[in-house]
Formats: structure tokens, C-alpha cells, sequence
């Protein structure tokens, strides 16, 4: 089976500047997980959607990142206006049910100038 | 959040050695699993061990729980190249199934 695709693989932009990340999740996997993994660091989660639905955003940065998952498939990260902090790799996964585990993207390498 | 700390940070060995890594919380876990993650990667889960006293082996891999489940270690043996990559351990929580990653060990095996 195809893996969770995310694009684009890599991303410049100059602080204060937006961008936004994409997810395809591996078909047929209702959950799925943004994280952000810091270098040095082991992923942390962002938000959960079950379906189109949120499910635990607790730990997203709300006042400058936004994550939507309409259809219940896709889904897109954005920050804006991204600061220094934000260099990172994003991370999506999916996950069929509980008993399943996490797959996860290769991610989007972002760097803040 | 219960804490994982991986140690060491980093590992740099010869083709042939073996290496341990070591994860360890102060809490005590319903399971924790290891992932591997190469550069330019996602993580890519190895196992998951629940039980306390806990040995499970995958090739030259070998994976410990510790008896009271507070801490695990991951044993290579005879390492190869394709052995590099970020080590990265992680509790599930049993009631939301969220993971929780420590930091990881870099693991660097040279040819």
C-alpha cells in the first residue's frame, strides 16, 4: 500500500512569511497527526483529527498556526506569520484504528531565515 | 506527560561492535515502543513492549522492558551501516493512544 505522502519536502521562507504543508494520509485511516519535530528532539504532536474532526489540538500554537482536514482525507498545516522558532520538520501520520499503529510521512523540512 | 530520557545522545561505533541505548522515565508505563528514523525520513516503528521483564528480538535487534516498567533498552549486535539512524523510544498511552518521544540517540555506524 502506498505511505502517508506529504509535500513539499522542503521549504525556505523569511520570517514573518506564511506557508502551509499538505498530508495524504495512507487511504482508509480515519486518524490522523501533525507533529513537530524540533532538531535535537523527538516528535511532538500538534493536532489529532478523527475524520474531518479535531480531536486534540492542545499543543497547537493557535494564534499563528491552523490545520483544517475538510473531506476527512487530505490535510493542510499553515503558519503564518512564521517566526525563527518555527525551523523544524513536520510531520504527518495516520493510523487505521487503536489497535493500529502511527505511519508516518518523511516530513516537511522548513527553515525560517 | 510522563518524561523519556534517551541516553547517550549520540553514538558513533565501527562496523562489528555492538551498542546499547537506554531509555528511561521515572513513571511507570503501560507499553513503550522504539522507532528508527533515518535522515530525510519518518519514524518507523521497530516494536512495542508491554509486558514488565519483557525481551523481544528482531534480527541482530534485541528489545528489553524493564521489570517495573519504568525503562528499556535496545541492544545492537555486530552493527552495520544501515544501522545509522535516530533511535527514538515512545510511550502510548493507553487510554488516548497518543505517543509521547523522548529526545532519541544518534547512532552513526561506520563502515
Amino acid at each position: 500500500e502506498a505511505g502517508v505522502a506529504q509535500s513539499p519536502r522542503y521549504k525556505i521562507i523569511e520570517k514573518r512569511q506564511s506557508v502551509a504543508f499538505w498530508c495524504n494520509p495512507i487511504s482508509g485511516h480515519a486518524t490522523l497527526y501533525w507533529y513537530q519535530q524540533i532538531l535535537g528532539q523527538g516528535p511532538k504532536l500538534l493536532i489529532q483529527f478523527q475524520n474531518n474532526g479535531v480531536v486534540d489540538d492542545s499543543q497547537l500554537p493557535k494564534d499563528r498556526f491552523s490545520a483544517e482536514r475538510l473531506k476527512g482525507v487530505d490535510s493542510t498545516l499553515k503558519i503564518q506569520p512564521a517566526k525563527l522558532e518555527d525551523s523544524a520538520v513536520y510531520l504527518c501520520a495516520s493510523r487505521l484504528n487503536t489497535n493500529q499503529p502511527q505511519h508516518f510521512g518523511d516530513g516537511t523540512r522548513l527553515s525560517i531565515l | 506527560t510522563q518524561l523519556l530520557e534517551q541516553s547517550p545522545q549520540f553514538l558513533s561505533i565501527q562496523e562489528g561492535e555492538n551498542l546499547t541505548v537506554y531509555c528511561n522515565s521515572s513513571s511507570v508505563f503501560s507499553s513503550l515502543q522504539w522507532y528508527r528514523q533515518e535522515p530525510g525520513e519518518g519514524p518507523v516503528l521497530l516494536v512495542t513492549v508491554v509486558t514488565g521483564g519483557e525481551v523481544k528480538k528482531l534480527k541482530r535487534l534485541t528489545f528489553q522492558f524493564g521489570d517495573a516498567r519504568k525503562d528499556s533498552s535496545l541492544h545492537i549486535t555486530a552493527a552495520q551501516p544501515g544501522d545509522t539512524g535516530l533511535y527514538l523510544c515512545a510511550h502510548l498511552r493507553s487510554n488516548d493512544y497518543k505517543l509521547s518521544f523522548g529526545a532519541g540517540t544518534t547512532v552513526t555506524v561506520r563502515a
